[in-house]
């Protein structure tokens, strides 16, 4: 059980370049999230997606897309990467409860990525 | 989402409970109180959480106020690698989950 992974664990992109950053999970949760984190910062979303064929954005979405692809992958992608986009981003899944409340999110180790 | 405020840093001794505190004076009645904690570099772990009733688990004690405008994350005997950022949230939908600045805790040898 290997719970959240992320790949790759490090990019460096040039400004204008695109990349796809990957996350899979295999306990079987409904709900899957993007974040992504700063230096000294804490944790912003970007994406989320409630359910297999569902995707909300978060608080931070502009210059992102996302995929779920289905039930274990949630895919990130910048289309045209900018320095400003220079985070660790982190991948999270969950389930939830029969009331609704979703329980602990469980996060990926991250991605590392500089734009340059 | 209430907000919530915790101090920037706190320390304490090996072998020690670790108290770490939280306010959030504007909870609502259907919101839940979440401690994640995020050891260096690392991605964030789930501590506990919890409504009105005080709550144990493996790991921590969450108490949280009669008024629950505030609550204490304990962790009862204090480790080395318990080092690190707590985050207080809290949020009706934990499918958004906002991070603050949360609380840098440094245990001491």
């Amino acid at each position: 059980n290997a719970g959240v992974t992320q790949t790759p664990k490090f990019q460096v992109l040039k400004t204008g370049q695109s990349m796809t950053l990957q996350c899979a999970q295999d306990m079987n949760h409904n709900s899957m999230y993007w974040y992504r984190q700063d230096p000294g910062m804490g944790l912003r979303l970007i994406y989320y997606s409630a359910s297999e064929g569902t995707t909300d954005k978060g608080e931070v979405p502009n210059g992102y897309n996302v995929s779920r692809l289905n039930k274990r992958e949630f895919s990130l992608r910048l289309e045209s990467a900018a320095p400003s986009q220079t985070s660790v981003y982190f991948c999270a899944s969950t389930t939830r409860d029969p009331r609704g409340v979703s329980y602990e999110q469980y996060f990926g180790p991250g991605t590392r990525l500089t734009v340059t | 989402d209430a907000k919530t405020t915790q101090p920037t840093s706190m320390d304490c001794a090996e072998g020690r409970a670790a108290n770490l505190p939280c306010n959030h004076s504007t909870i609502s009645g259907n919101e839940y109180v979440y401690w994640y904690r995020q050891i260096h570099s690392q991605g964030p772990q789930y501590i506990i959480h919890g409504l009105k009733n005080n709550e144990t688990n493996e790991m921590a004690s969450l108490i949280i106020t009669e008024d629950r405008k505030s609550s204490t994350l304990i962790l009862p005997h204090a480790t080395l690698r318990d080092t690190a950022v707590y985050y207080c949230i809290v949020t009706g939908s934990a499918r958004q989950l906002t991070f603050g600045s949360g609380t840098q805790l440094t245990v001491l040898p």
